[in-house]
């Protein structure tokens, strides 16, 4: 089973604020890193799926970056809004016949007024 | 519609009862998920499937049966509830598609509290 760590587990930021996540994960036989949005009441989302080392993926003010050598990526959103408020969850797949997801504990994020 | 759907949405039940979560999807995907959330954990996974004939056991899958009946149907047992069940339960489905690389499409999920 992988060991998959986010920090800080929760944020507080201003309208406005720009901020950053990391996600920790095993970098032995990675085959692939996603990062999932779930707001209050709703069900998880996927924002991105990242493969390669050096990846970056951008979606909106929202980006991610993906380090496969040393087992990180990192999550930005950039002038933080309200409506960002929610837990975002990484997940990690290693290459192999089972591959399952082995989720984060999640960020959660909320954005002040 | 939504292309994931879970029932019953809520539940409550007490120790010793057997229960059915269901879920059905119309994403046509052959791999379906059971996970179940717990405050300060992430999801766990608890039971998959990559097909019709094809369950295989996840991370916690003690206390837990499953059926895929069909394609687009997952069930999962509970087959004598006990409280340390009480959780929020997702399904999810993912396709064959190597380049979604295992992508996760959620059910609205069920809260499910064993009394």
């Amino acid at each position: 089973i992988l060991n998959v760590e986010q920090s800080p587990q929760s944020l507080h930021v201003q309208e406005g604020d720009s901020t950053n996540f990391t996600c920790s994960f095993p970098s032995s036989n990675f085959y692939a890193l996603h990062w999932y949005r779930w707001e209050t009441a709703k069900s998880p989302e996927a924002l991105f799926v990242m493969t390669l080392n050096g990846d970056e993926k951008k979606k909106g003010r929202i980006s991610a970056t993906l380090n496969t050598k040393e087992g990180y990526s990192y999550l930005y959103i950039k002038g933080s809004q309200p409506e960002d408020s929610a837990t975002y969850l990484c997940a990690s797949i290693s290459s192999g016949s089972a591959r399952q997801l082995t989720f984060g504990s999640g960020t959660q994020l909320t954005v002040l007024p | 519609d939504a292309d994931v759907t879970q029932t019953p949405r809520n539940r409550i039940t007490k120790t010793g009862k057997r229960i059915m979560l269901e879920c059905s999807q119309t994403k046509g995907h052959d791999r379906m998920y059971w996970y179940r959330q717990d405050p300060g954990l992430g999801l766990r996974l608890i039971y998959y499937s990559f097909d019709v004939k094809d369950i295989n056991k996840g991370e916690i899958s003690d206390g837990y049966s499953v059926s895929r009946q069909a394609q687009a149907k997952f069930s999962l047992s509970l087959e004598s509830a006990i409280p340390n069940q009480t959780a929020l339960y997702f399904c999810a489905t993912s396709d064959l598609y190597r380049g979604s690389r295992d992508t996760q499409y959620f059910g609205p999920g069920t809260r499910l509290t064993v009394l």
